[in-house]
């Protein structure tokens, strides 16, 4: 079946680093892939996607590349402010048993002090 | 305007006892879902509706019966709960099936059983 792995957090960052939130896949065909954000106390929501290889998905700084050859889907921005705090989910989706679904990483939790 | 909205916010209630979530979208989506979320942010799909019929249904307790009388509306109804019950119960939306659009979460449903 389809799978996303991300890195274990929590990730701890100082205002103003670099970040890099690895993920990547295992699907049949072409999956579209997604970053949700979970801001505390709130529900999901989409950060970026991209629907095939090649594409980057760009939203509020961050970015991510759909890499078909490495499966991956990495999200980066270069410059984190303490409102980035949240938790980051990974997701694509892609065909199983005959059906899209829809499948989601575990998430990565974002720490950034000032 | 809220997008998905769930009710209620925060539920505590006793072992053995049988409680309901509600939710409802005004986006027009034609699919409707339950996500539940443990404490350690792992989020788990539980059904899927698509225009009142079940598309998804994963490896829940019997305990857990889905409930689809418009496709507006996704309700879930929990019998004889148990402790483990005990996450957060997110409602979400998408335009189809499987998530290949933009998935729209509601602000989640705290469930603690004592």
């Amino acid at each position: 079946g389809n799978s996303v792995t991300q890195m274990e957090g929590p990730v701890t960052l100082s205002e103003e680093a670099f970040l890099t939130i690895n993920c990547t896949y295992t699907a049949t065909g072409y999956p579209s892939l997604f970053w949700y954000v979970q801001y505390p106390g709130e529900g999901l929501q989409l950060l970026l996607k991209a629907t095939k290889a090649d594409d980057k998905g760009s939203n509020k700084g961050f970015e991510a590349t759909y890499r078909k050859e490495t499966t991956s889907f990495h999200l980066e921005k270069g410059s984190v402010q303490v409102s980035d705090s949240a938790v980051y989910f990974c997701a694509l989706s892609g065909v199983s048993g005959g059906s899209y679904i829809p499948t989601f990483g575990r998430g990565t939790s974002l720490i950034v002090h000032p | 305007d809220t997008a998905v909205s769930q009710t209620p916010k925060y539920l505590v209630t006793q072992m053995g006892n049988d409680k309901s979530i509600k939710c409802e979208q005004n986006l027009g989506h034609d699919t409707m879902y339950w996500y539940k979320q443990d404490s350690k942010k792992f989020l788990k799909i539980m059904f899927s509706y698509n225009n009142k019929e079940l598309i998804i249904n994963e490896t829940v307790p019997n305990r857990f019966s889905p409930k689809s009388p418009d496709k507006a509306h996704l309700n879930l109804h929990i019998n004889s709960l148990e402790l483990g019950d005990s996450a957060v119960y997110f409602c979400a939306s998408s335009q189809d099936g499987g998530g290949r659009n933009t998935i729209y979460f509601g602000e989640g449903s705290w469930l603690t059983v004592v």
